[in-house]
């Protein structure tokens, strides 16, 4: 079984700051996945990262994936009230293994930005 | 109009009832799932569907059943409803061709008494 570590729980910070939110596992996913939900709604995809050692940016959130492919992390810079919310990362296993078409969701970090 | 639907939205039922909760998609993918979602644990499969004809147990499918009635159509059943199944359960599809992008309906807010 796949497992994902996700941490910390719980974020709460002032407007401006920075933070990061990090993913891990023992085991390798062929790719990660970050969504971010709001309450009364369901997860939406902000990003997926495929190869080992890869950086996405999506304006003030950077999203990499580790090296050896078990782990991931979400920095926001100069966070705002905007951003409050759930975020989950969720890894996808190998084609042809028993994870595959499946996603693996971590716990989850709620974010609290405070004006 | 949304791509995928849920109802209800939120449903309050007795212990030992038996309830269904239904999933409704307009993209067009052939993969559907059910979660169900509880604080502090992030969403955890119940069951998937790959296509019509293919139903499969998730990691916590006991005390819960699937049909796929078609190939938009994806519905989770209680058969008799228990208080801990009270949860966010939530259901999703995705294409293979879109790297296991899951995309999710609103959810349905689920409370056993």
């Amino acid at each position: 079984t796949q497992l994902l570590e996700q941490s910390p729980q719980f974020l709460s910070i002032q407007e401006g700051e920075n933070l990061t939110v990090y993913c891990n596992s023992s085991s390798v996913f062929s790719s990660l996945q970050w969504y971010r939900q709001e309450p009364g709604e369901g997860p939406v995809l902000l990003v997926t990262v495929v190869t080992g050692g890869e950086v996405k940016k999506l304006k003030r959130l950077t999203f990499q994936f580790g090296d050896a492919r078990k782990d991931s992390s979400l920095h926001i810079t100069a966070a705002q009230p905007g951003d409050t919310g759930l975020y989950l990362c969720a890894g996808s296993g190998n084609a042809g293994g028993t994870s595959y078409g499946k996603l693996t969701f971590g716990q989850g970090t709620i974010l609290t930005v405070h004006p | 109009d949304a791509d995928v639907t849920q109802t209800p939205r939120n449903r309050i039922t007795k212990t030992g009832k038996r309830i269904m909760l239904e999933c409704s998609q307009t993209k067009g993918h052939d993969r559907m799932y059910w979660y169900r979602q509880d604080p502090g644990l992030g969403l955890r499969l119940i069951y998937y569907s790959f296509d019509v004809k293919d139903i499969n147990k998730g990691e916590i499918s006991d005390g819960y059943s699937v049909s796929r009635q078609a190939q938009a159509k994806f519905s989770l059943s209680l058969e008799s409803a228990i208080p801990n199944q009270t949860a966010l359960y939530f259901c999703a599809t995705s294409d293979t061709r879109l790297l296991e992008t899951q995309y999710f309906g609103p959810g349905t807010r689920l409370l056993v008494l």
